[in-house]
């Protein structure tokens, strides 16, 4: 079982419309978990972190976190064409990052 | 600030040949990272450094060795080059281990031929 798991995708979604992206996690032992937006031929970018369990927004991006399920989630909402990227799902279990395999999003006009 | 500076951006070795990729930083980091990341994957952890003179093993360290002589540089040694190591190698900085994301430098994409 991997430690950090998402589908890969493509999730095309219409311009306008919400993307939802899922991933879990193995580590029960984990705190700490990220959201990142990776372009294509560029680094990782942070999105969002959240820490406890419930919902936290910032702007069009709502991140979720639920540890008894082990599962953490990121809402886009408004999708535009420049969210067309691919989206990592990081985990901290102790003091390093575990990446998922990402999400490959495609937000059509 | 510059941020995570990394070079060289494009390498190509040859089957054998050893390179050193270079990973700065200038937030005053204590911990840094070398991750890689091969077509249409996540990344994977090489090597990582809580303080300079500290480093250990990631989850795919074979192939690659590291140094943390100083907090700011923390560089990659890649000895006898294998077509395995093809990859994009991402160097990363974070203030602390737990409660801060990452910032990546811009990247090195290497090809082993």
């Amino acid at each position: 079982q991997k430690e950090v798991e998402q589908n890969s995708g493509p999730l095309s979604v219409p311009e306008g419309a919400i993307a939802s992206l899922n991933c879990t996690y193995s580590d029960r032992g984990s705190q700490s978990f990220f959201w990142y937006r990776q372009y294509s031929g560029k680094s990782p970018e942070l999105i969002m972190s959240i820490y406890s369990n419930g919902d936290k927004e910032d702007g069009r991006f709502t991140a979720q976190l639920n540890k008894a399920s082990q599962y953490v989630s990121l809402l886009i909402r408004d999708s535009q064409p420049s969210d067309s990227a691919t989206y990592l799902c990081a985990v901290n279990p102790g003091n390093k990052l575990t990446f998922g395999g990402g999400t490959r999003v495609l937000v059509k006009p | 600030n510059a941020g995570v500076t990394q070079t060289p951006k494009f390498r190509i070795l040859k089957i054998g040949q050893s390179m050193t990729l270079q990973c700065a930083q200038d937030m005053n980091h204590n911990y840094m990272y070398w991750y890689r990341q091969d077509p249409g994957m996540g990344l994977k952890l090489i090597y990582y450094s809580v303080g300079a003179g500290i480093t250990d093993k990631g989850e795919v360290p074979n192939g690659y060795n590291v140094s943390r002589s100083t907090t700011e540089d923390f560089p990659l040694r890649l000895e006898l080059a294998a077509p395995s190591q093809t990859s994009v190698y991402f160097c990363a900085s974070s203030y602390t281990d737990r409660d801060y994301g990452y910032t990546f430098g811009s990247g090195t994409r290497l090809t082993v031929v």
